[in-house]
């Protein structure tokens, strides 16, 4: 059963730094991993999808790391600003399970003005 | 180009109700996924439906909890004589036919339902 723990669990950074957010998966065998973000009170909105052939993918601040062989993903943010305050999921979509999605339990971000 | 459609966003049932759950998929998508987020647990997969059929339900409690997705209309998520442990956001995602595996989900913005 896959399994997928993000580190830390809660953070805070002063405005302009940069974001590293650390997640692991148990079972390598998937067919992509997905960064979402999620507001208080709000849905997913997906963020990054990584097949499990590439090793990272990139839209605007945001960049997302894969490595499969050791089980994890990296999402950073550079330039973080007060909006990139939410919570981020990495969900893991492994090759055995009817499309199913591991979700770890987030990454809650506090960007400090 | 709408989103994932889900109502109600609220919803409140007493104990022994039944609670109804409503996901519109997005447009041209034929693949619905239930989750459900517990409070201070992550997103829990329940159900995988495509038009008519259900592909795989081992996330769904094996009683009270039965899901739909009809040729016309939305995907239905029914919790018959809800219980106070049902108390929780219910997501809905969809994916297109084409690459299912490969496809982004998208998710709605969820239902919490409270059971008192």
């Amino acid at each position: 059963k896959q399994e997928v723990t993000q580190i830390p669990a809660a953070l805070s950074v002063p405005e302009g730094e940069n974001l590293v957010l650390n997640c692991s998966f148990t079972d390598s065998a998937i067919y992509n991993l997905q960064w979402f973000r999620q507001d208080p009170g709000k849905g997913l909105t997906s963020l990054l999808l990584i097949q499990s052939s590439q090793r990272e993918q990139t839209s605007g601040r945001l960049n997302a790391s894969l490595d499969k062989s050791s089980g994890r993903s990296t999402l950073y943010i550079a330039a973080s600003q007060p909006g990139d305050s939410a919570t981020y999921l990495c969900a893991a979509r492994d090759i055995y399970g009817n499309n199913r999605l591991a979700f770890g339990k987030g990454n809650q971000v506090v960007v400090i003005p | 180009n709408a989103g994932v459609m889900q109502n109600p966003r609220h919803l409140v049932r007493r104990r022994g109700q039944e609670a109804r759950l409503r996901c519109s998929p997005m447009k041209g998508h034929s693949h619905v996924y239930w989750y459900r987020q517990l409070p201070e647990e992550g997103l829990k997969f329940m159900v995988y439906l495509q038009k008519e059929n259900i592909i795989d339900e081992s996330g769904m409690p094996k009683e009270r909890f039965s899901a739909e997705f009809p040729k016309e209309g939305p995907s239905i998520l029914r919790i018959q004589q809800v219980v106070r442990g049902d108390s929780a956001a219910y997501f809905c995602a969809s994916s297109p036919p084409t690459a299912p595996y490969n496809s982004p989900l998208h998710f709605g913005n969820g239902t919490r339902l409270t059971v008192t």
